[in-house]
């Protein structure tokens, strides 16, 4: 299967521990980002990178989250001090550098901080 | 934060009627997208639609965009039981963050035999 993935599919850890996740993107994209997604809500945006440059965090984003990608291929998202609030989907996704483009998702890392 | 919303948040119909759901949206855009969200495959991408266009198909769904209104609908003809899922409309910026996506809250589309 070439599409994108994701490790682990759930964790669940104690709060005040850190997590981190891993996601391959489909080999030929260059554009990999970050959602995370709570129950009953659409996707909110994280952040993104293009090849192995961090463009754009967004607010949701506070100095306990890091991400990577430092080969421009597979990137990491470490939550640091987890609390019970980080509970939720972790999706990644990436696509092609075109203008008009879809995005394609994993199937996301299910984090339940206890 | 979400984008804007999308109505009804849930919608039951029977196998073989049409469903139609809606999206509003805040700030300009570049494109619209749709997609669709069940628990055994994920998020996957529907149809996208650039602002300068009005209407676009693919198979059984059809898209509107009235970018003065910040609407658009889909419309999913002859449904099927497989059809259900929650969908969601995502929106791409115009510069600067054309990239990110922001979504809408989700319509929950329910169909029966």
């Amino acid at each position: 299967d070439t599409g994108v993935s994701q490790d682990p599919r759930h964790k669940i850890t104690k709060r005040g521990q850190n997590v981190t996740f891993r996601c391959d993107p489909i080999s030929e994209h260059n554009r990999l980002y970050w959602y995370r997604q709570t129950l009953g809500q659409g996707p909110e945006f994280l952040t993104y990178f293009q090849n192995e440059a961090q463009l754009e965090k967004s607010r949701l984003l506070s100095d306990r989250f890091s991400a990577e990608r430092p080969k421009g291929s597979f990137s990491t998202l470490e939550i640091q001090r987890t609390e019970q609030g980080d509970s939720a989907m972790y999706l990644c996704a990436s696509s092609t550098g075109f203008e008009f483009h879809e995005q394609f998702f994993g199937p996301g890392t299910r984090l339940t901080v206890l | 934060s979400q984008q804007g919303e999308e109505d009804p948040q849930a919608l039951s119909i029977q196998e073989g009627e049409n469903a139609t759901m809606n999206c509003s949206y805040k700030t300009s855009i570049n494109n619209l997208q749709w997609y669709r969200q069940n628990s055994g495959r994920g998020l996957v991408h529907l149809i996208l639609i650039r602002s300068n266009e009005r209407e676009k198909h693919s198979g059984r769904l059809r898209v509107t965009l009235d970018t003065s209104k910040k609407s658009s609908s889909l419309l999913i003809t002859a449904s099927r039981a497989a059809d259900t899922a929650s969908y969601f409309c995502a929106t791409g910026g115009v510069t600067g963050t054309a990239s990110k996506l922001t979504f809408g809250t989700g319509t929950r589309l329910q169909v029966t035999l």
